[in-house]
């Protein structure tokens, strides 16, 4: 069953502005990542960010987790038209056999 | 080292026909990944191995697929006969431990025309 679910799905901004993204998730995690996927090409990580930790920055990205809540956000500033893409959020489960379970995707588009 | 690599990047074939998808994780990665994204939806799990071993296959849509991992090393998915709703982005994943550490391949485009 998918575990992560990102709110809103779909994303269009101009560019130079922020966008966020929500991921929420049910149990408990031992990590959460950010990927990206352009034009139905492969998966970029972008961030991981471990169950201890409340906040990530790598460049113009901010990654958030709230375990309390189950929800992390990706935070994109200064938005170009090359970070048109999808995003999808990765959790890492304690538990079960199967422990990965990607989010629904959020497709975000920069219009320049 | 050497990332994950699937092949091919991109495969075209019709409808009825079989495609072999080929996936090589960094070497010494035990666990292998499979995922697809069929009609820009949502991301899927398709199985896990540990080795040569099929951890979990919970995920496979239908006996037309098949996926192998002889000897532990690279691993294969087969989809036999292939149908329309086949297509879509299929990757790979690879992993020395279950918790950390996942490397995906830059995926394997298929589509069933």
């Amino acid at each position: 069953s998918q575990q992560g679910e990102e709110d809103p799905q779909a994303l269009s901004i101009q560019e130079g502005e922020n966008a966020t993204m929500n991921c929420s998730y049910k149990t408990s995690i031992n990590n959460l990542q950010w990927y990206r996927q352009n034009s139905g090409r492969g998966l970029v990580h972008l961030i991981l960010i471990r169950s201890n930790e409340r906040e990530k920055h790598s460049g113009r990205l901010r990654v958030t987790l709230d375990t309390s809540k189950k929800s992390s956000s990706l935070l994109i500033t200064a938005s170009r038209a090359a970070d048109t893409a999808s995003y999808f959020c990765l959790t890492n489960m304690m538990t079960g056999n199967n422990r990965l379970a990607f989010g629904k995707g959020n497709q975000v588009v920069v219009i320049p | 080292e050497a990332g994950v690599t699937q092949f091919p990047s991109h495969s075209v074939i019709e409808k009825g026909q079989t495609v072999t998808l080929r996936c090589d994780p960094i070497s010494g990665h035990d666990n292998l990944y499979w995922y697809r994204r069929v009609m820009g939806k949502e991301i899927k799990f398709l199985l896990h191995f540990v080795k040569e071993s099929k951890q979990d296959e919970s995920g496979m849509p239908n006996n037309r697929f098949l996926a192998e991992r002889t000897g532990g090393t690279y691993s294969t998915l087969k989809v036999q006969p292939a149908e329309l709703e086949d297509s879509g982005v299929y990757f790979c994943a690879s992993s020395h431990q279950q918790n950390y550490g996942y490397t995906f391949g830059s995926g394997t485009r298929l589509t069933v025309v």
